[in-house]
Order: C-alpha cells, then structure tokens, then sequence
C-alpha cells in the first residue's frame, strides 16, 4: 500500500500567516492527490483534487501543487475559519489512503 | 438537494453484524463511484470500500472478507454490510460520492457512529 506521510502533524500560526503543508507518498502518485479540510464533528471537506485544482467554491488562498511524490498544500493568508485539520488523499492505487493529518491550530 | 445520509449505525457486541444505509438524493447512486470511509474517535480518516458504477468492488485489507458494500438502485441507496465486527472496527462511517474525472470525493455524508463493544 502506498504510504502518506504529511508535515507537520500539527502546528500553530496566527491569523495573516502563510501556511505549507507536505504530503510525501512512499511512491508515485502522478497528480492522483485530493487535500481535504476536516471541522470537529464535521464531514471533509473538498479543497483540492488531481494535486493542485482548486476546487469550486473554495477560496483562492488555498493551493495546492506538487506530481510524483511530494505534494504541497498551501494557505496563503490564515483566516479565523481555515483552523482545522487537513488530509491528503491519493487515489493512484488501491487501496486508497490518507495522510495522518495535520492539525492547524491558534498561536 | 443533493445530499448523502447514513444510518444504521449503533453499538454492537464483537463478533456481530451490523448494516449501513446511505440514502442519496439529487443523484443516481448507480451512475457512480460510491464508496465508504472511517474514522475512529481522535484519528485520522481511513478508506473502506469502493463500488463501481458498472458493479466491481474493491476494499481496505483491513475489512476484506468482512464487509460487502453494494447498492439497491430502486431505493437509491448505498450499503456496507459488516460481518465479524472487532473493537478497532468502532469508528465514524461516512459515504462519499467519487468522482472520477480527476479522482476526489466531492460530496460526503454526516456520518454514522459505529461501536463495538461488549
């Protein structure tokens, strides 16, 4: 099975920062990668797909870039409402997996 | 709406069975990719099981043999029958909608708590 291993598993930044994201897979994955937002008690939430298209609705400080095996998801200006927990996803090959998260917390 | 929504969860001796539903509304279940997905209290997510629209399955090693996902198209509603539940079984299960042109899951359901306990 094809391993993810996001970085950091956690971190705290201030509304206005600029926050990367990494998402390495233990093998490659083409562009075959989806980045989702997690909210406590929520469903995920879709904001990137086939590694770095933004998906509709979802605001512009989010990117995502990255082919092969190293991945980034990028949120260029923190928000109050970006506070949440982000997955990677590859669907290159099954099974499919995720990353082990990583939780954006308040400085 | 479009909309997906889970039930039949609930707390369940090891060794039991239990049955998801996934209702779907604003979409034809059968049109496409389906498939589940878990999370256990405090973790990350983990990846179940996947139907086709054409019918073949494929799941999670971890639930291979256990779990049959499948689908009743008149009721338009997705299905993950769970054989031989163990505790680390116990988690969230949501199903999610796949969509195929770029690979992601583009619509999820609430959840359905799963607990397996004596």
């Amino acid at each position: 099975a094809i391993q993810l291993t996001q970085s950091p598993s956690s971190l705290s930044a201030s509304v206005g920062d600029r926050v990367t994201i990494t998402c390495r897979a233990s093998q490659g994955i083409s562009s075959a990668l989806a980045w989702y937002q997690q909210k406590p008690g929520k469903a995920p939430k879709l904001l990137i797909y086939d590694a770095s298209s933004l998906e509709s609705g979802v605001p512009s400080r989010f990117s995502g870039s990255g082919s092969g095996t190293d991945f980034t998801l990028t949120i260029s200006s923190l928000q109050p409402e970006d506070f949440a927990t982000y997955y990677c996803q590859q669907f290159n090959s099954y099974p499919w997996t995720f990353g082990q998260g990583t939780k954006v917390e308040i400085k | 709406e479009v909309q997906l929504v889970e039930s039949g969860g609930g707390l369940v001796q090891p060794g039991g069975s239990l049955r998801l539903s996934c209702a779907a509304s604003g979409f034809t279940v059968s049109s496409n990719y389906m498939s589940w997905v878990r999370q256990a209290p405090g973790k990350g997510l983990e990846w179940v099981s996947v139907i086709y629209s054409g019918g073949s399955t494929y799941y999670a090693d971890s639930v291979k043999g256990r779990f049959t996902i499948s689908r009743d198209n008149s009721k338009n509603t997705l299905y993950l029958q769970m054989n031989s539940l163990r505790a680390e079984d116990t988690a969230v299960y949501y199903c999610a909608r796949v969509v195929v042109i770029g690979w992601y899951f583009d619509l999820w359901g609430r959840g359905t708590l799963v607990t397996v306990s004596s």
